[in-house]
């Protein structure tokens, strides 16, 4: 079991452009979890997602963003339109509802 | 509102010495508590969490519910315990478990 995946690991966009975010789950695992982490900050809860369905997503913000995770392949966190203040690590868990597993991040940095 | 709370962005201690990383939470339920840890280019992974109340690479954290703290201890540190730490704390609504983070506290184990 490979684990969590994210791709890619690092990502740089310029202002305006949308960025895409992928992440794939643990084997098994049908819940995926998206966090933000911001500079100096902790992990900070975006989106939680089953399958085709979006079950949690008190913390994502209003405009730009926008999850999903389909039937088949990965979940996908897009970004449209970034801005500098989108710079940040973004990272997903997965989870079989005992404990989360985490990807390695991605790290977006939006010149 | 649920927050936790990490006061120490950077602990350095000698290798030998005692460690507590603390951490407090504000919740108004019955809180899970979770360590996580990330070593330098690894993911972030768990380390220990309450219910389990086991030792963990000679890491230990017991929840006072009364302070509503969940320090993080270990009587003599190893120089392969530095890492970034990450206090937890589960909503757990609605049957899955979206972790709330404090902002992490760095640990440095020196020779």
């Amino acid at each position: 079991n490979a684990g969590v995946m994210q791709n890619p690991r690092h990502l740089v966009r310029r202002r305006g452009q949308e960025a895409r975010l992928r992440c794939s789950p643990m084997k098994g695992h049908s819940h995926v979890y998206w966090y933000r982490q911001l500079p100096e900050e902790g992990l900070k809860f975006m989106v939680y997602l089953q399958k085709e369905n979006i079950i949690d997503e008190s913390g994502m913000p209003k405009e730009r963003f926008s999850a999903e995770f389909p039937k088949e392949g990965p979940s996908i966190l897009r970004i449209q339109q970034v801005v500098r203040g989108d710079s940040a690590a973004y990272f997903c868990a997965s989870s079989s509802l005992s404990e989360a597993f985490f990807g390695q991040g991605t790290r977006l940095t939006v010149v | 509102a649920q927050r936790v709370t990490q006061p120490e962005k950077l602990l350095s201690v000698f290798k030998g010495a005692p460690v507590e990383l603390k951490c407090n939470y504000s919740y108004s339920g019955s809180p899970e508590l979770f360590w996580y840890v990330q070593y330098s280019r690894q993911r972030l992974q768990l380390l220990l969490r309450h219910i389990s109340r086991e030792s963990i690479k000679g890491f230990t954290a017991d929840l006072n519910k009364g302070e509503t703290s969940f320090h993080l201890k270990k009587p003599f540190a190893q120089e392969e315990d530095s890492a970034m730490y990450y206090c937890a704390l589960s909503r757990s609504s609605g049957g899955y478990n979206k972790l709330i983070f404090g902002a992490g506290t760095r640990l440095a184990v020196h020779p």
